[in-house]
């Protein structure tokens, strides 16, 4: 267990609103991910940190934002959200043996 | 671009019998580590095994062991002895060693659902 956790837990929203999503570590990780899962994708990085307020794009980060003012806290953004942007979303961390470590997960609803 | 590909979607295996997950992966670097994943019914992303490419010898944690053919880019998932809570999701994962604005990508592959028949 490598500290992690993420609020919320689970989020029902309608298509134009923001959404942030907040991952929160207690063990001083400097790298820290968000990726999404969805069914027949597997996960996909969506944005990633490697210090605070260094971050840079992944795979998938159109119409996502994040930031990291803080070492424990990584915030997710869906500025204008949409009903593509329904999914599971898992932050990460990359810890010692170069393993990463998972939340527990956000499920994402945009109606 | 690195892959990672999982070309099972889906598996069964009877309870106390063996079962092998397939992984394919295509890389141009010679350093990289690859991960096993399971992802029960919680969704909580657990780690199950790690291999690194420059090691010869197939990783090995209890029931769960790889068949690591780095020529052929292969990396298997073995569990022996399959009991009911193995029943999950199983991603493979690709680290590569290319170190890209101070941080390393990881890479997985689509899923295997594995079912475990009593």
């Amino acid at each position: 267990d490598a500290g992690i956790t993420q609020s919320p837990r689970h989020k029902v929203t309608e298509t134009g609103t923001p959404v942030t999503l907040r991952c929160h570590q207690t063990e001083n990780h400097r790298y820290m991910y968000w990726y999404r899962q969805d069914p027949g994708h597997g996960l996909r990085l969506i944005h990633y940190s490697y210090g605070v307020k260094d971050t840079d794009k992944g795979e998938v980060s159109d119409g996502y934002s994040v930031s990291r003012s803080k070492t424990e806290d990584f915030l997710l953004t869906l500025e204008s959200a949409t009903s593509s942007q329904t999914s599971v979303y898992f932050c990460a961390i990359s810890a010692r043996d170069n393993e990463q470590f998972f939340g527990p997960g956000t499920r994402l609803t945009v109606l | 671009a690195q892959t990672v590909t999982q070309s099972q979607p889906e598996m069964s295996v009877q309870e106390a019998e063996t079962v092998t997950l397939s992984c394919t992966y295509d890389t141009s670097e010679s350093d990289y580590y690859l991960f096993w994943y399971k992802q029960p019914p919680s969704r909580q992303m657990i780690l199950v095994i790690r291999q690194e490419a420059y090691k010869q010898q197939n990783a090995t944690e209890n029931r769960f062991s790889v068949n690591f053919q780095k020529a052929a880019k292969s990396f298997s998932l073995k569990i022996s002895d399959s009991q009911l809570g193995d029943a999950a999701m199983y991603f493979c994962a690709y680290r590569g060693s290319s170190y890209t604005s101070g941080t390393y990508k990881y890479i997985f592959g689509t899923g295997t659902r594995l079912k475990v028949l009593a």
